[in-house]
């Protein structure tokens, strides 16, 4: 069964960097991702596509502060010299035959 | 520039219907994957439905909770995309969104759907 797993929340200081972890389940390390940022009153973002050899390429406008990697089932987002306005919640994204998969969202707050 | 405009959406009781329309452009609309997504108030992203580019086969896919009660249409003449939504649950009740590709890469701004009696 296709699930992605992410830790529910997160924290790092305004100024420094943060890596959201996701994690595909047993049998799909292959898979590519998506990640979305959602901040509060808006609509989602999508920040990036993640193939599973750590190639990504970003949505329109994304800053070169936020980058994606790899390593077997992880698919990590990192986000460098975080502002405030990167507190959101963040979701990785995939799909499979038949069916469209989220995780279940990481909650990042900037200290 | 991609452009995704959601409408229909409003109060319902429960058992009633709804049809929620996404208008695009700014992108080849005949050869996208389009999916519809909500977020239930205080939860996360929710896959409700996807609909393939016709060259794809045209098929749709949902998700358990709205199999069988939904269904997404779609009209490449009009660049439009539509949600009917019968049967509707409180636990309908959700911002949907409607976004675009297998991995998504766009996303409108929603419309929020209200299922109360």
């Amino acid at each position: 069964q296709l699930v992605l797993t992410q830790s529910p929340s997160a924290s790092a200081s305004l100024g420094a960097s943060v890596k959201l972890t996701c994690t595909l389940s047993s049998g799909h390390s292959n898979y590519a991702i998506a990640w979305h940022q959602h901040q509060p009153e808006k609509g989602p973002r999508f920040l990036m596509k993640l193939n599973s050899d750590g190639s990504h390429s970003k949505g329109d406008g994304i800053p070169d502060r936020f980058s994606g990697s790899s390593s077997g089932a992880e698919r990590y987002l990192t986000i460098s010299t975080l502002q405030s306005e990167d507190e959101a919640d963040f979701y990785c994204q995939t799909w499979g035959t038949g069916i469209v998969v989220f995780g279940g969202g990481t909650k990042l707050t900037v200290l | 520039e991609v452009q995704l405009v959601e409408s229909g959406g409003g109060l319902v009781k429960p058992g009633g219907s709804l049809r929620l329309s996404c208008a695009a452009s700014g992108f080849t609309f005949s050869n996208a994957w389009l999916t519809w997504v909500r977020q239930a108030p205080g939860k996360g992203l929710e896959w409700v439905g996807r609909i393939k580019s016709k060259p794809d086969g045209g098929t749709t896919d949902y998700a358990t909770p709205v199999k069988g009660r939904f269904t997404i249409s779609r009209d490449d003449s009009k660049n439009m995309c539509s949600l009917q939504m019968n049967s509707l649950r409180t636990e309908d009740t959700a911002m949907y969104y409607c976004t675009i590709g297998a991995l998504i890469d766009g996303w409108g701004q929603g419309t929020l759907v209200t299922v109360s009696s």
